[in-house]
């Protein structure tokens, strides 16, 4: 069975630069994964960030980043604000299916 | 302006069949490339796919729960319909579903979701 592993838990302090990395247990992520990004606050539905690995969508900010990083995708946030504390869960694709990471709780203090 | 909702029942008893709609609104499954897809996370944890359709009729599955899943559109109503059989307490959780689109080069999938809708399964 396939798993996506991202860090359960990550701190930053406002302002700051932090990376997030989504790693799949048959080996290096690749474009090819069309890595996604997903932002969930607590009582709400998920909302998009990034797909096909660095692509924004319209509604997404410019400190958002998404990349492909020593074998992991990433998302990388520069800048970071108080409303960016949030569960952020990747998305990989296995040729036809779709799997996502276990998340990573994003406090911001 | 994409929107979608879930609907269905809030309580299921364990080994019934759980049957849920999603009516969506702003595009039409019977465009290349659209599909609309079902995800769902139990309280406390992480999402989990479970099955997407696409315009073309084309059906995927989690592998892990392909036996139990069917997913099917009715694309004159705007909706998409998926049912999961023999529903046990391990599969309470919130279901979305979500609106996906893809080309040739790109992926956006799940890129707009509906609010959810939590299911039960309790005898």
């Amino acid at each position: 069975q396939t798993v996506v592993t991202q860090e359960p838990s990550l701190t930053v302090s406002p302002g700051g630069t932090v990376s997030l990395t989504c790693a799949s247990s048959t080996g290096a992520v690749t474009s090819g994964y069309y890595p996604n990004w997903f932002q969930q606050k607590p009582g709400q539905a998920p909302r998009a960030l990034i797909y096909s690995t660095s692509n924004r969508h319209s509604w997404t900010p410019a400190r958002f980043s998404g990349s492909l990083l020593g074998g992991k995708a990433a998302l990388t946030l520069s800048g970071v604000q108080p409303e960016d504390e949030a569960e952020y869960y990747c998305l990989l694709y296995y040729g036809g299916a779709w799997v996502f990471g276990g998340g990573t709780k994003l406090t911001v203090l | 302006q994409i929107t979608l909702k879930e609907s269905g029942p809030t309580l299921v008893k364990p080994t019934q069949t759980l049957t849920l709609t999603c009516t969506f609104s702003g595009f039409s499954l019977s465009t290349s490339g659209v599909g609309v897809g079902w995800i769902r996370q139990p309280p406390g944890k992480a999402l989990e796919w479970l099955a997407l359709i696409y315009w073309d009729d084309d059906k995927r599955y989690s592998p892990s729960l392909k036996s139990r899943l069917t997913i099917t559109k009715d694309t004159s109503k705007n909706q998409v319909v998926l049912t999961m059989t023999n529903m046990d307490p391990v599969d309470t959780a919130t279901y979305y579903c979500a609106h996906c689109e893809v080309d040739t080069s790109v992926a956006r999938p799940f890129d707009y979701w509906g609010h959810g809708t939590l299911v039960t399964v309790s005898s």
